[in-house]
Order: structure tokens, then C-alpha cells, then sequence
């Protein structure tokens, strides 16, 4: 069965440097998201992106972040800066034209 | 804005007994509400969806009501087993047409043999 898949599972990096967090989306699907989940707290909207561009995006989705699509299979994150409470597990999910999206393992950033 | 109310409390029951949990959302009438079950670690997995004009939706063991008067949508498993034990998450979409999730706090169900 088909799944969407991230890495790194978890990545530890210092305050202050970029990270870029890694999605491959089920391969016919066509609208794509990030989510970001701080520990105990609940799943929350970062950005979706179709079509080759952002079609919206949170107050959390400020200039620290950016997301790319290089090569029609790949889905990045990237945060320029990294700060300590950007700690937070981060979900990759994708879905068709239905409205069933489906979420990869996550990436859980540590930020020291 | 939208805001999305789950019982933040853990929800005990025994085996084979019906777990119903609530989901109650306010500032906004979305035009269907989506359920997803969430494991420890890992990412949600989707369960059920059920559109304004369905009172009800079943899928094997689950059930999901929605109404839209009340702003509430009740999800229950029948039958529970302790493999069931999870957080459940309820999620309707934002408001502005492009089907982000808005998830609301979740219900975790602890289910003892």
C-alpha cells in the first residue's frame, strides 16, 4: 500500500541553524501540507501547497520557513534559523481530489 | 475564529464496552467533519468522514454522528478492544477552501482488557 514517507526521523540541531525536513508524497496525489505538532499539544496547520505553489499558509508559516517541490517527488521544509520553539514533531501529509489526506511518520526536531 | 472542543480528559473503559467521544466546534459550520486515530509518535491515520446532510456514518465498528444544530459530531467504537487505546482526533476543515485540517485537542481512550 502506498505510504508517504519522511526523513530524517528525528533531527537535533543547534539554535540559529537552517534544517530542511525531507517528504516523498504518495505518488499521485496532488495537494500537499506540512504540520507541526509541539509535544502535548495539538496537530496544527503550517502551509499547503498545489499546483507548484503555496495555497495557504498559518500565522506560525512566517519567513523562517519556505517549502520547495524540487523534482515532482520530493516535498521539503525548510527553516532558515531555527529557534528552541520550533521543537516539535513535524507531519508531512498528502492527499488526491478526495478529502482523506494522509499523513507520513513525522520528524521530530530537537532544537538546542 | 474556529475552534475545535475536545474532552482533553483520557477516556477508561473495559473491553467490549462502546467508547463514544465528543467533538463540539463553534465560529463556523463546516460542510463535513473527518476523524483520525493517533498513535503515540506517529502521524494521524484517517477513519471516517461524514458530510452536513449525513446524520450518520458506520465502518465496521465505528460510528460518527453530526450535528449540524447542536455543532457537534459524536464518534463511538463498539465492541472496544484494548488495541483500540489511541488518541482520536477530530477535524473539520478551515474555512477557507483549500481542506487544511483543523484539529481540535483529542480524546485519548484507554482501553483495559
Amino acid at each position: 500500500e502506498p505510504e508517504v514517507t519522511q526523513t530524517p526521523s528525528h533531527q537535533v540541531t543547534q539554535m540559529g541553524q537552517e534544517v530542511i525536513l525531507r517528504c516523498v508524497p504518495i505518488s499521485n496525489h496532488l495537494y500537499f501540507y506540512w504540520y507541526r505538532q509541539i509535544l502535548g499539544q495539538k496537530v496544527e496547520f503550517l502551509v499547503s501547497f498545489y499546483n507548484n505553489e503555496i495555497s495557504e499558509k498559518s500565522e506560525i508559516f512566517d519567513d523562517q520557513f519556505s517549502v520547495e517541490r524540487p523534482d515532482g517527488s520530493n516535498f521539503t521544509l525548510k527553516i532558515r534559523s531555527t529557534k528552541l520553539e520550533d521543537s516539535a514533531m513535524y507531519f508531512c501529509a498528502s492527499r488526491v481530489t478526495n478529502h482523506e489526506q494522509f499523513f507520513g511518520p513525522g520528524t521530530r526536531l530537537t532544537v538546542l | 475564529s474556529q475552534k475545535i472542543e475536545q474532552n482533553s480528559e483520557a477516556l477508561n473503559i473495559q473491553e467490549g464496552k462502546t467508547a463514544t467521544l465528543t467533538c463540539n466546534y463553534t465560529n463556523y459550520s463546516p460542510a463535513y467533519l473527518q476523524w483520525y486515530r493517533q498513535d503515540p509518535g506517529r502521524g494521524p491515520v484517517f477513519l471516517l468522514l461524514i458530510r452536513e446532510n449525513e446524520k450518520e456514518k458506520r465502518k465496521e465498528r465505528l460510528k460518527v454522528t453530526f450535528d449540524t444544530t447542536l455543532k457537534q459530531s459524536l464518534f463511538h467504537i463498539t465492541a472496544s478492544q484494548p488495541a483500540d487505546s489511541a488518541t482520536y482526533l477530530c477535524a473539520p476543515p478551515g474555512n477557507t477552501g483549500f481542506q487544511k485540517l483543523v484539529f481540535g485537542t483529542g480524546t485519548r481512550l484507554l482501553v483495559s482488557p
